[in-house]
């Protein structure tokens, strides 16, 4: 079974200032890879995903990731944050092949954004 | 496009009785899912559906909950009867099957006394 590991529970960064939120994920092949944000009180939002290609994905609000297989990480970057982007963020794996697609999540990174 | 719609946002309701939270998945997705998030366990699935079909249960926590999907564009859990541990905010959310990912609802915050 597939497993994702987010090892940063709560990052604080500086507005202005760059992100990286780590990702590390457990799949016998190439999986799809997935990062959600999640705002107070608000359901997941869909920021970027990796299914096959180019390993560095462009995502909404500024956001990228980069799939390094050798690493079977898929790390979430953005060079300058602002303070709303403060929110938690959900790294997670899909199992590729048809049928139903559950999405196995990390445990999530809260994103404190200090001014 | 209305996104996921879930219903009631907010539930408070007494321990023994019955819970029916509900969810209209986005038109033309095939697949939909019910997660449960609380701050100790994170996103859980408790259970997703292929074409109306059920395809793996085996995150519901106890014979107390059950879900259904009578149509495409329909889906319910229900818990009965409910207890204190229930409460968290539940999730459904939809998508088209093909791996691209989901679209998930505003959630239910259950809470229960």
């Amino acid at each position: 079974a597939q497993s994702v590991t987010q090892p940063d529970i709560h990052i604080t960064v500086s507005e202005g200032a760059s992100l990286e939120l780590r990702c590390n994920y457990s799949y016998g092949a190439t999986p799809y890879l997935f990062w959600y944000v999640q705002s107070p009180g608000q359901g997941l939002q869909l920021l970027l995903k990796y299914f096959s290609g180019d390993t560095l994905v462009q995502g909404i609000k500024g956001f990228e990731a980069e799939f390094k297989r050798s690493q079977s990480s898929f790390n979430l970057r953005k060079p300058s944050v602002h303070w709303s982007d403060a929110a938690e963020y959900f790294c997670a794996v899909g199992v590729r092949g048809g049928g139903a697609d559950g999405l196995t999540f990390g445990k999530g990174t809260h994103l404190i954004i200090q001014p | 496009d209305a996104g996921v719609i879930q219903s009631p946002r907010h539930e408070v309701t007494e321990m023994g009785q019955e819970v029916t939270l509900r969810c209209k998945p986005i038109s033309g997705h095939n697949s939909l899912f019910w997660y449960r998030q609380t701050m100790m366990r994170g996103l859980e699935l408790l259970i997703y559906f292929n074409n109306n079909v059920p395809i793996d249960d085996s995150g519901m926590p106890e014979d107390r909950f059950s879900a259904k999907m009578p149509n495409a564009s329909f889906s319910t859990l229900k818990i009965q009867p409910s207890e204190p541990r229930d409460s968290a905010v539940y999730f459904c959310a939809s998508s088209l099957g093909d791996g691209s990912g989901y679209t998930f609802g505003s959630g239910t915050r259950l809470t229960v006394v």
